[in-house]
């Protein structure tokens, strides 16, 4: 199992650009999450799912959005990029909301 | 609002030395609390979590609901135990966890 993939590693974006970042899970985990870490920061959530077609709001989810059409994908997107979205996104899954989440190796995304 | 705070943004001890990473929440209900580990150039991953009172890797950490800390003790450090250590709480009846800002542990030969 590859577990939590997520794609691109690196990315550099100028301002007002838009991207999608990927993850993928291979463990047919009902529960993902995307976090955002900051330098210095902890991890703070923008959006999850608990299931295919539900998505909800985390703490941070101003500038992004997420689709869940199928079990294994929960895609965010950056519609236009600000400054402010320089960051380490991290993707994650688990089972259910009491089991303990798998972490994808994380993307580094620059706003130039 | 819900809030870990892990005061110590660096620790360093020397190899065979105790090691205590400190973490403190704030939250009104009945806490969820864990310890994420990720070592150089891996994957964050989970280290503990405070109902399965189990020690892993020689690290233990308890609840104290009195001081709403969950430090994470090892008497003995290893060298392979540097890292970048995250607290974090689940709040009841939600579906998130709130981290720390994490402590990254370094343990000098």
């Amino acid at each position: 199992n590859a577990g939590v993939t997520q794609t691109p590693k690196f990315r550099i974006l100028k301002i007002g650009q838009s991207m999608t970042l990927q993850c993928t899970q291979d463990m047919n985990h009902n529960y993902m999450y995307w976090y955002r870490q900051d330098p210095g920061m902890g991890l703070k959530l923008i959006y999850y799912s608990v299931g295919a077609g539900i998505t909800d709001k985390g703490e941070v989810p101003n500038g992004y959005n997420v689709s869940r059409s199928t079990t294994e994908d929960f895609p965010l997107r950056l519609e236009l990029a600000a400054p402010s979205q320089t960051s380490v996104y991290f993707c994650a899954s688990s089972r259910s909301s009491n089991q303990p989440q798998h972490f994808g190796d994380g993307t580094r995304l620059s706003i130039l | 609002a819900q809030r870990v705070t892990q005061p110590e943004k660096l620790l360093s001890v020397f190899k065979g030395a105790p090691v205590e990473l400190k973490c403190n929440y704030s939250y009104s209900g009945s806490p969820e609390l864990f310890w994420y580990v990720q070592y150089s150039r891996q994957r964050l991953q989970l280290l503990l979590r405070h109902i399965s009172r189990e020690s892993i890797k020689g690290f233990t950490a308890d609840l104290n609901k009195g001081e709403t800390s969950f430090h994470l003790k090892k008497p003995f450090a290893q060298e392979e135990d540097s890292a970048m250590y995250y607290c974090a709480l689940k709040i009841q009846g939600a579906q998130k966890l709130v981290f720390g800002q994490g402590t990254r542990l370094t343990i000098n030969p």
